[in-house]
């Protein structure tokens, strides 16, 4: 089974500076899906970026970027040019991408707070 | 689009009643997942369909719980009879199951149970 680790639960930034957010998993499956989730107060989930495990290239959304380490099995994120609107629970999601199985694990999340 | 539609927003009920809380996919999806979320346990996966159909529902905590999915549009969860450790917020998501699939929530329901 797979697995998804969020093991910082808590991380603060400065306005304005950059931020990594950790995230590891397990799996044996060599084609997959990872995915970063934004919750905010308001508890709405918000996708946030998505890397397809074949694909090389990190992913990339305005401020948020990924840094995808296939053999390492993690998938950090980062977010630059920190807003007060980033603070939130931010959690990471494996999907395997054999047959059916929609399916989605999430990690524990993590709650980032920015520092005005 | 009008994204995924959860009823009610807040709900508050006594110990023992009945509680339905309702879902509408966003229109074209065919996967609909319902997730509790509470401080303890975190985001769970209760119960998946696919076109309409159960795939996995080991995450359903008890027979107290049930979910329907009588039409593509359309799928509710049901709490019988209701207890207060089922105090959550409980999420309607949905997916196309190709590709990315990526998942798209619905706002929630709150619920509480006195």
């Amino acid at each position: 089974a797979q697995t998804v680790t969020q093991s910082q639960p808590e991380m603060s930034v400065q306005e304005a500076e950059t931020v990594t957010l950790s995230c590891t998993y397990d799996t044996s499956e060599s084609d997959y899906y990872l995915f970063w989730y934004k919750q905010p107060p308001s508890r709405q989930m918000i996708l946030v970026i998505r890397q397809e495990a074949y694909k090389q290239q990190n992913a990339t959304e305005n401020r948020f970027s990924v840094n995808f380490q296939k053999a390492a099995k993690s998938f950090s994120l980062k977010i630059s040019d920190s807003q007060l609107g980033d603070a939130a629970m931010y959690f990471c999601a494996y999907r395997s991408a054999k047959g059916a199985n929609s399916k989605l694990t999430f990690g524990k999340g993590i709650t980032l707070s920015v520092r005005p | 689009d009008a994204g995924v539609i959860q009823s009610p927003r807040h709900e508050v009920t006594e110990m023992g009643q009945e509680v339905t809380l309702r879902c509408k996919p966003i229109s074209g999806h065919n996967s609909l997942f319902w997730y509790r979320q509470t401080m303890m346990r975190g985001l769970e996966l209760l119960i998946y369909f696919n076109n309409n159909v159960p795939i996995d529902d080991s995450g359903m905590p008890e027979d107290r719980f049930s979910a329907k999915m009588p039409n593509a549009s359309f799928s509710t969860l049901k709490i019988q009879p209701s207890e207060p450790r089922d105090s959550a917020v409980y999420f309607c998501a949905s997916s196309l199951w190709t590709n990315l699939g990526e998942q798209y929530f619905g706002p929630g329901t709150r619920l509480t149970v006195t």
